[in-house]
């Protein structure tokens, strides 16, 4: 049962446009959401996190949103430029439940200049 | 070195060899683990540890066993691997009781089985 869904594997946005990454979870104990960047032959390396407490969180470019009531977050980068062409995870955690955090399948984004 | 280092980063090893995945981290973390990445699956959780003690174990089968000495590293015993086993193997550190606890993860190790 996969409790964290990317249903869209690729994305293809020009460069200066936003790209917009969209992950949905069936857990409604989530306490906290991440989102990893992995570019090819690295490991992923974070990027942006929420709380559940929250639905908006902003880190220069990066904006996540969440929308509680829809079990949905999203990944908003603006403007997109080409070096964040990447596979992008979404990730989520319930505090009660141990180390076990749990991953969508990605998406590759590509920035085309 | 800083962050979670990964030795090797490539192994190609046959079913009947015997290896060991290697993983450091110089980030104080007291968490680590163990993930596998295959091609168009999410990461799979294989093995937690926590102050040394195992906390997780996601069915994994026992061809794989996990070491952990220290609260820095941690190890991946490999033996009769099967092709299947071939994947992108992935290690990572945190730190729990954060308000928001985020995992810091290594290069990963390529692991190919003929």
């Amino acid at each position: 049962d996969q409790q964290v869904k990317q249903n869209s594997p690729s994305l293809s946005v020009q460069e200066g446009r936003i790209s917009i990454l969209n992950c949905d979870y069936t857990n409604s104990m989530f306490d906290y959401f991440l989102w990893y960047k992995k570019y090819p032959a690295e490991g992923p390396t974070f990027l942006i996190s929420i709380s559940s407490i929250k639905d908006k969180n902003e880190d220069g470019r990066f904006t996540v949103f969440l929308n509680k009531s829809a079990k949905h977050l999203s990944l908003h980068i603006v403007p997109s430029q080409p070096g964040d062409s990447a596979v992008y995870f979404c990730a989520a955690k319930a505090r009660n439940t141990g180390n076990q955090f749990y991953f969508g399948t990605g998406t590759s984004l590509t920035v085309i200049p | 070195e800083t962050g979670v280092t990964q030795t090797p980063r490539h192994l190609v090893m046959g079913m009947t060899n015997k290896k060991s995945l290697k993983c450091e981290q110089h980030l104080g973390h007291n968490a680590m683990y163990w993930y596998k990445q295959s091609a168009k699956k999410p990461l799979e959780l294989m093995f937690v540890y926590n102050f040394k003690e195992q906390t997780e174990n996601n069915s994994v089968p026992s061809r794989f066993s996990p070491e952990c000495p220290n609260s820095s590293h941690l190890f991946l015993h490999l033996h009769t691997l099967q092709p299947e086993d071939s994947a992108l193997y992935l290690c990572a550190s945190s730190q729990d009781g954060l308000e928001i606890e985020t995992q810091y993860f290594g290069p990963g190790t390529r692991l190919l089985v003929l």
